[in-house]
């Protein structure tokens, strides 16, 4: 009941495309979605996030889609840069605390030029 | 505004040492929460303090401890160190306990040998 499964664990996509990562919960009290961004080396750092009243939340290129009655949320990033090469990690919080967060197992992500 | 700065960056002990881990938080940041990330997987949430007292704790045992000082710096403290204490330990720091977002540190990288 306190998991986040993540998929695809690992994903490659052309530069221009759009690349998509799914998220999927059962605890229907995590009420916090976040996303982060990880590079080899560097700690996670935060995207973009969202609340399970709101269905999609976009910030540049970065778009969360949320689906509460199927307990899913999903990230696309569109037109896909060499720079967004790096590993994504879905979360969400069991409590009403942003700062507990549980992960999912995270997607490596390639965008080939 | 100064980030979330982590000391060692790299640690090497064995098997039954202790070990302490220094994270300074974000400035204007009062709460800090530590995730043990192992190779290829998500950050595990294991504590967070929250005016210098624990305020929740994961699956962890209670040979991982913590501080938080009044300046808002912390502390991750392992004892009796175990092979499978190996990983990238992540110092969060977030303004408040609810709808803030966690702002991460780039880890020590902790070696168990």
């Amino acid at each position: 009941q306190q998991q986040v499964k993540q998929s695809p664990q690992s994903l490659i996509v052309q530069k221009g495309g759009i690349s998509i990562i799914n998220c999927a919960y059962e605890n229907t009290a995590f009420d916090y979605f976040p996303w982060y961004q990880q590079f080899p080396g560097k700690g996670p750092a935060l995207l973009i996030a969202i609340r399970p009243d709101v269905s999609e939340k976009k910030e540049g290129r970065f778009t969360i889609s949320f689906n509460k009655s199927a307990k899913q949320f999903s990230l696309h990033i569109m037109d896909s840069q060499p720079g967004d090469s790096a590993t994504y990690f879905c979360a969400a919080n069991p409590s009403s605390n942003t700062g507990k967060l549980i992960f999912g197992q995270g997607t490596t992500l390639q965008v080939k030029p | 505004e100064t980030g979330v700065t982590q000391s060692p960056t790299h640690l090497i002990k064995t098997r039954g040492q202790q070990v302490t881990l220094r994270c300074s938080s974000q400035s204007g940041h009062n709460t800090v929460s530590w995730y043990q990330q192992a190779l290829g997987q998500g950050p595990q949430f294991i504590f967070q303090y929250y005016r210098e007292e624990e305020n929740g704790r994961g699956n962890f045992p209670p040979r991982f401890s913590g501080l938080q000082f009044p300046n808002y710096s912390s502390e991750l403290n392992v004892n009796a160190l175990e092979l499978d204490d190996s990983a990238l330990y992540l110092c969060a720091s977030g303004r408040g306990t609810y709808n803030s977002p966690l702002h991460f540190g780039n880890g020590t990288r902790l070696t168990v040998t």
